[in-house]
């Protein structure tokens, strides 16, 4: 079963503005990571941020973590036509090691020339 | 360095028959995990494999098996395969003490 949500299910924006995708789960976690697929090929890690962090930033890329919503964002600015694909939020109950990954449903994001 | 390689890319099988999928992790990586991903849907976690023993599986039947040998590399089979066993196939690597899974690119597999 999938662990959780994310919203919008597709969304489309025009190429330069920003994108917004969230993510809801319904377990407490550990770690928390969005994942990028594009045409059905293979998962590409973007971000990983730990239950006891709130925001984390990698180059165009802004992610949020709220855990007493169980909730995260995941920010894309100044989008480009190579944004446009699936993505993935996954959790993990890691405590001893690295354990397996809970996706949501992922976000289908297009990217308007 | 290569990253996490699968073969073979796509496979077509008919009802009834076994199959196997093949896993190389990255280089340094000591964990594989294996993942289902029906059409439309996220990926949905089959089994981990470390030090050559299964460390946790998902709800999957045992039809469903895999093994990891000595160079870390894996295979996932699936006997008796179901038309709803098609999917694309992922497998990820790690190190059982990171935090982070990489992801080959998958075998689509079809069952007709």
């Amino acid at each position: 079963s999938q662990q959780g949500e994310e919203d919008p299910q597709a969304l489309s924006i025009q190429e330069g503005e920003n994108a917004t995708m969230n993510c809801s789960y319904k377990t407490s976690i550990n770690n928390l990571q969005w994942y990028r697929q594009n045409s059905g090929r293979g998962l590409v890690h973007l971000i990983l941020i730990r239950s006891n962090e709130r925001e984390k930033h990698s180059g165009r890329l802004r992610v949020t973590l709220d855990t007493s919503k169980k909730s995260s964002s995941l920010l894309i600015t100044a989008s480009r036509a190579a944004d446009t694909a699936s993505y993935f939020c996954a959790t993990d109950h890691a405590n001893f090691g690295n354990e397996k990954l809970t996706f949501g449903t992922g976000t289908r994001l297009t990217i308007i020339p | 360095d290569a990253g996490v390689t699968q073969s073979p890319t796509h496979l077509i099988k008919t009802r009834g028959q076994q199959v196997t999928l093949r896993c190389s992790p990255k280089s340094g990586h000591d964990t594989v995990s294996w993942y289902q991903q029906a059409l439309g849907q996220g990926p949905q976690f089959i089994f981990q494999y470390y030090e050559e023993e299964e460390r946790q599986r998902g709800n999957f039947p045992d039809r469903f098996s895999g093994h990891q040998f000595p160079n870390y590399s894996s295979e996932l089979n699936v006997n008796a395969l179901l038309l709803g066993d098609s999917a694309l196939y992922l497998c990820a690597s790690s190190l059982l003490r990171g935090s982070s899974q990489f992801f080959g690119p998958g075998t689509r597999l079809t069952v007709l």
